[in-house]
Order: C-alpha cells, then sequence, then structure tokens
C-alpha cells in the first residue's frame, strides 16, 4: 500500500543553519506530495506542495522538489529561526483517493 | 475568511462511555475529512465524505467509530463504548476537492479535540 518515510527526529540546530529533513514515498501513480507543519500548540499547517514530477513547492524560505526517480521530497531551509522549532509531517494523496497519508512526523528544535 | 472549526476542545470521558465530536468545515468545501493523531500510531486517515456520495469508512479502526454529515456541512464523529486506547487528538479537515483523478486540492485542517479516556 501507499505510504511516506520519514528521517527521525528530533533534529536539532542551532539558528541560521541549514536544515534537510527526508522524505521517501511508496505510491501507485502520480501522487501529490505535501509537507505540513505544527507548530507547538498550534493545527497542522499546509507548509508546500507539489503535485508532479520535478515540481518544486516553496513558501516561508522552505523548498521542496518531487522526484519521481527517487520517489523523494525532501524539505530544506537555508537559514532556520527560532520560530521555526515545529513538528514536520510529509504526505501523499493519490489521484482518486483523498485520504492524506502521513509520515510519522519530524520535531525540528531550533536554538539561538 | 473562518477556517474550519472543531468542539469540543478538549474532551475527558471515562471508559465505556459515548462521546460526540463535531466539525464545521470552511464554507463551500463539498469534501470533509476526519483523521486521528495519537502517540503511537501517528497520523490516521478515519473517514472521508464527498457531497453527496457514499462515504469512505475505510480508515474506521473498530464499529465503536462512526460519522455522519448533515446537509453537506457539520459533521459528528461518534465514538461509542469508549477505550483508552481511543486517546488521541481528533483532526478535521476540509477541501474543495472533487472525486475526480489528478492533483488533489489542499486538505485545511481544524484545530482538533483532544479526548482522554481514563
Amino acid at each position: 500500500g501507499d505510504s511516506v518515510t520519514q528521517m527521525e527526529g528530533p533534529v536539532t540546530l542551532s539558528e541560521e543553519a541549514f536544515l534537510t529533513i527526508n522524505c521517501t514515498y511508496t505510491a501507485t501513480g502520480y501522487p501529490s506530495l505535501f509537507w505540513y507543519v505544527q507548530y507547538p500548540g498550534e493545527g497542522l499547517q499546509l507548509l508546500l506542495k507539489a503535485t508532479k514530477a520535478d515540481d518544486k513547492g516553496s513558501n516561508k524560505g522552505f523548498e521542496a522538489t518531487y522526484r519521481k526517480e527517487t520517489t523523494s521530497f525532501h524539505l530544506e531551509k537555508g537559514s532556520v529561526q527560532v520560530s521555526d522549532s515545529a513538528v514536520y509531517f510529509c504526505a501523499l494523496a493519490r489521484g482518486g483517493y483523498n485520504k492524506l497519508i502521513f509520515g510519522a512526523g519530524t520535531r525540528l528544535a531550533v536554538h539561538p | 475568511g473562518a477556517g474550519v472549526s472543531q468542539s469540543p476542545s478538549n474532551k475527558v470521558t471515562e471508559k465505556g462511555k459515548d462521546v460526540e465530536l463535531r466539525c464545521d468545515p470552511i464554507s463551500g468545501h463539498t469534501a470533509l475529512y476526519w483523521y486521528r493523531q495519537s502517540l503511537g500510531q501517528g497520523l490516521e486517515f478515519l473517514i472521508y465524505f464527498q457531497g453527496n456520495s457514499a462515504p469512505d469508512k475505510s480508515g474506521l479502526p473498530s464499529d465503536r467509530f462512526s460519522a455522519e454529515r448533515t446537509g453537506g456541512s457539520v459533521s459528528t464523529l461518534t465514538i461509542q463504548r469508549t477505550q483508552q486506547e481511543d486517546s488521541a487528538v481528533y483532526l478535521c479537515a476540509s477541501s474543495s476537492s472533487t472525486t475526480s483523478p489528478g492533483p488533489q486540492e489542499t486538505q485545511y485542517f481544524g484545530p482538533g479535540t483532544r479526548l482522554l479516556v481514563l
């Protein structure tokens, strides 16, 4: 069945460090891919998405590129801030099947 | 505009009691989803409503769980005879998606209902 695998956390970084959170997926067909973020005490928010191969989603300095050849959608940010501390979820949704399938989530802690 | 709202925000109940959780989707969104977020299982899909179509109940963990959506808007998730393993945050989401294959519409999540079964 469809699945999403994320790197385990927590990831601890100093402010202004480079961030990569790995995400790979297994799915038939051509799923849409998403990164959601959950800030402390808040609900899930869409961070970015990509709907076809080689698309790059971007928002708030975060980027992720849909790589069909490696079935990956890694999240990157060039310079993290303390305010980026949150749990990040990679997810997929396959065309015609509208439910989101989530990875386990990766907790990011950024220290000053 | 208003986002997805859920009530109550927190619910504490005793094992064996029934609970009802409510979701108000974004106005005009035809699709509504329930998910569960728990420590042991992560984020799991429970049920999906799309317009007047039969719901996709494939994620409901047992027959103690049921959901309905009245008038194509508000939805209620009911858990009967609650068990301690039902303790979790129940999330509702809505989107403007259709049933057609293709790029998925963004799902917007509510703040969740935190359920604790004692």
